[in-house]
């Protein structure tokens, strides 16, 4: 069966500090990856995706994504985390029809 | 940008009620979707919808139904409500994969329904 796991359900990171939030995914093939973000309250918001290339993919607020096949992961990280970026945060992987999520990550970010 | 709306933020409804969730997004996406979303489980897809009229159950069916009438709507439904369906519902809508590629889901801002 497909799967995607997050490890960490919570992670505390110093403003200013690097971010790497884990992701690993199960899937017959290689399946398209995403990380989402979402606010409290809020709707999920795409950070990144790979379909298919450069193994590092660049997203919106700074964030980046390294795809490793041999590992079966995608890790999200950020060289210097900033208080606004506290939040949820979802890996996501499909084939051809629908995403499946890992459960979330949720990051707090202290002063 | 696409934009998915959602019909309320907050929704109160008791039990037995049938309730009525709508979804509308304005960039001709083929594919929409249904989540529930609960603490410690993630995203759990109800029904999706790879094109007008037609239907495909997700991993948690039991309790809903949709319906699809117009490419840019979709709506869950709610038989009768029960507390177990106290959630935050997102609603999704993607390009479909007819040209071959595979497109992210845009999602809508979520409505989260208390039944009491």
């Amino acid at each position: 069966a497909q799967s995607v796991t997050q490890p960490d359900i919570h992670i505390t990171v110093s403003e200013g500090a690097s971010l790497e939030l884990r992701c690993n995914y199960s899937y017959g093939a290689t399946p398209y990856l995403f990380w989402y973000v979402q606010s409290p309250g809020q709707g999920l918001q795409l950070l990144l995706k790979y379909f298919s290339g450069d193994t590092l993919v660049q997203g919106i607020k700074g964030f980046e994504a390294e795809f490793k096949r041999s590992q079966s992961s995608f890790n999200l990280r950020k060289p210097s985390v900033h208080w606004s970026d506290a939040a949820e945060y979802f890996c996501a992987a499909s084939g051809y029809s629908t995403l499946t999520f890992g459960k979330g990550t949720m990051l707090l970010v202290s002063p | 940008d696409v934009k998915v709306t959602q019909s309320s933020r907050y929704l109160v409804k008791r039990t037995g009620e049938k309730v009525f969730l709508e979804c509308v997004q304005d960039m001709d996406h083929e594919n929409m979707f249904w989540y529930r979303q609960d603490p410690g489980l993630g995203l759990r897809l109800i029904y999706f919808s790879y094109d007008v009229k037609m239907k495909e159950k997700g991993d948690i069916p039991e309790g809903y139904s949709v319906s699809r009438e117009k490419k840019e709507r979709f709506s869950l439904i709610l038989e009768s409500a029960s507390t177990n369906q106290t959630s935050m519902y997102l609603c999704a809508s993607r390009k479909g994969s007819g040209s071959g590629g595979i497109y992210e889901q845009y999602f809508g801002p979520g409505t989260r329904l208390t039944v009491t």
